[in-house]
């Protein structure tokens, strides 16, 4: 397609489950980014792959997150024993990347929505 | 290390009144600065972005930003509401080095009164 896709978009677990959320970024964006959206927060910054390597993983908030990358396309975020604090709209965001010094607008998906019970 | 401040969660503005999101920013390097809109139940979409020049940025929508350093400011605004633009508004802010890791802020949702 010829934005962002992110999928499921509506998921609903049980607290302890894990999930895993995807996220397809624009063909030839080598930049994927994952934010997490809280009812009354700002967009939280997860981590960053450039290519299939994750220079900045810093937001992940436990051990409980995790994110893969394959093939510099698809992206998978995992969340072991969700907990009900997990509960949020997961959107992953993918740019054209490089280190060129000019700014890559990034490009956001419709977001899955987590509701954790 | 890099912050941005939205005043206000929400700003209500009557159909054809003046819109103004207000947005400040703290960078230690020059920033890249801009404004994204969240509609209902969708992603984020870029309305407009200062990097380098031009301090008065326009955007889609008829909507505009000015860059200004002294106050470290990058208020949004529109002339004349439309109830269109009732939507969640973020300012966000990355570093002109590096690969550009975006700070958002925490969102004003601007209502507009028929």
């Amino acid at each position: 397609g010829a934005g962002v896709s992110q999928s499921p978009s509506n998921k609903v677990t049980e607290k302890g489950k894990d999930v895993e959320l995807r996220c397809d970024p624009i063909s030839g964006h080598t930049a994927l980014y994952w934010y997490r959206q809280s009812l009354g927060q700002g967009l939280e910054f997860l981590i960053y792959f450039q290519g299939n390597s994750a220079p900045d993983k810093s937001g992940l908030p436990s051990d409980r997150f995790s994110a893969e990358r394959t093939g510099g396309s698809v992206s998978t975020l995992t969340i072991q024993r969700t907990q009900q604090e997990d509960s949020a709209v997961y959107l992953c965001a993918s740019s054209l990347g490089g280190r060129r010094g000019l700014y890559n607008e990034q490009f956001f998906g419709p977001g899955t929505r987590l509701t954790v019970l | 290390a890099q912050s941005v401040t939205q005043l206000g969660s929400h700003v209500s503005v009557s159909e054809g009144a003046l819109v103004l999101l207000r947005c400040n920013y703290s960078s230690s390097v020059p920033p890249y600065l801009f404004w994204y809109v969240q509609y209902p139940n969708q992603g984020l979409q870029l309305l407009l972005k200062y990097t380098t020049g031009a301090t008065l940025v326009k955007g889609i929508n008829g909507f505009e930003a000015e860059f200004k350093k002294s106050e470290t400011s990058f208020h949004l605004t529109k002339p004349s509401a439309h109830m269109s633009d009732a939507a969640e508004y973020f300012c966000a802010v990355s570093s002109s080095g590096g690969y550009q890791k975006v700070t958002f802020g925490t969102g004003t949702k601007l209502q507009v009164i028929p």
